[in-house]
């Protein structure tokens, strides 16, 4: 059963906000959100982990609701360099197994000037 | 230098030919995990290690088989290659309880079977 589920593909444009929604219905109470970013050929790198409400760091937002059943990343002002697939994994903390923080198929995101 | 290194970074192969990719790190992480990742696909866990005396079968280890030789290192084998195991191949790293449980990844094997 998947844990999460995430749009397939998004566009954008430089200078934009962009918005990438993650449902995970089944979330755990010890469970924490995880987006991680992979560009072509390399592996993800880590970008944000929260548990609730909103946490926000140099890269990007967070944006938790109360009923933890889905969660929203938020890149400020797109460029090119952004173009990316991302990933939403939800799991405990540091836990990557058959189960937990797996990496589904994530959200393919193209900045266009 | 990069804390996760795997080498070889490129290999192409033949058909029933064995293959090992290792990985090592210097993070000085408990946690080693091997995945896989086909184009345009998501990453597949392959197996993962919390420690040097546990291994874990992860949702492909069909036709792979790992060794966690140290805290350090961990390597990959295809004991005899096929066709359909051409991919791009990442081992990474991750600590216990500190943090946010972040994945280091390597900068990947990309391993063709002809």
């Amino acid at each position: 059963l998947a844990k999460t589920t995430q749009p397939i593909s998004m566009d954008s444009y430089e200078g934009q906000e962009v918005n990438i929604t993650c449902s995970h219905n089944n979330i755990a109470t010890n469970d924490y959100i995880t987006w991680y970013q992979q560009f072509p050929s390399q592996g993800p790198r880590f970008i944000i982990q929260g548990y609730k409400t909103k946490v926000t760091n140099e890269v990007a937002s967070l944006f938790i609701p109360a009923d933890r059943k889905s969660s929203t990343l938020s890149l400020p002002r797109v460029s090119l360099s952004d173009t990316a697939v991302y990933y939403c994994l939800v799991g405990d903390d540091g836990v990557y197994n058959n189960n937990d923080m797996r990496f589904g198929a994530g959200t393919r995101l193209t900045v266009k000037p | 230098d990069a804390d996760v290194t795997q080498t070889p970074r490129n290999r192409i192969t033949k058909t029933g030919k064995r293959i090992m990719l290792e990985c090592s790190q210097t993070k000085g992480h408990d946690r080693m995990y091997w995945y896989r990742q086909d184009p345009g696909l998501g990453l597949q866990l392959i197996y993962y290690s919390f420690d040097v005396k546990d291994i874990n079968k992860g949702e492909i280890s069909d036709g792979y088989s790992v060794s966690r030789q140290a805290q350090a290192k961990f390597s990959l084998s295809l004991e005899s290659a096929i066709p359909n195991q051409t991919a791009l191949y990442f081992c990474a790293t991750s600590s216990a309880g500190e943090g946010t449980g972040e994945l280091f990844f390597g900068e990947g094997s990309r391993l063709t079977v002809l």
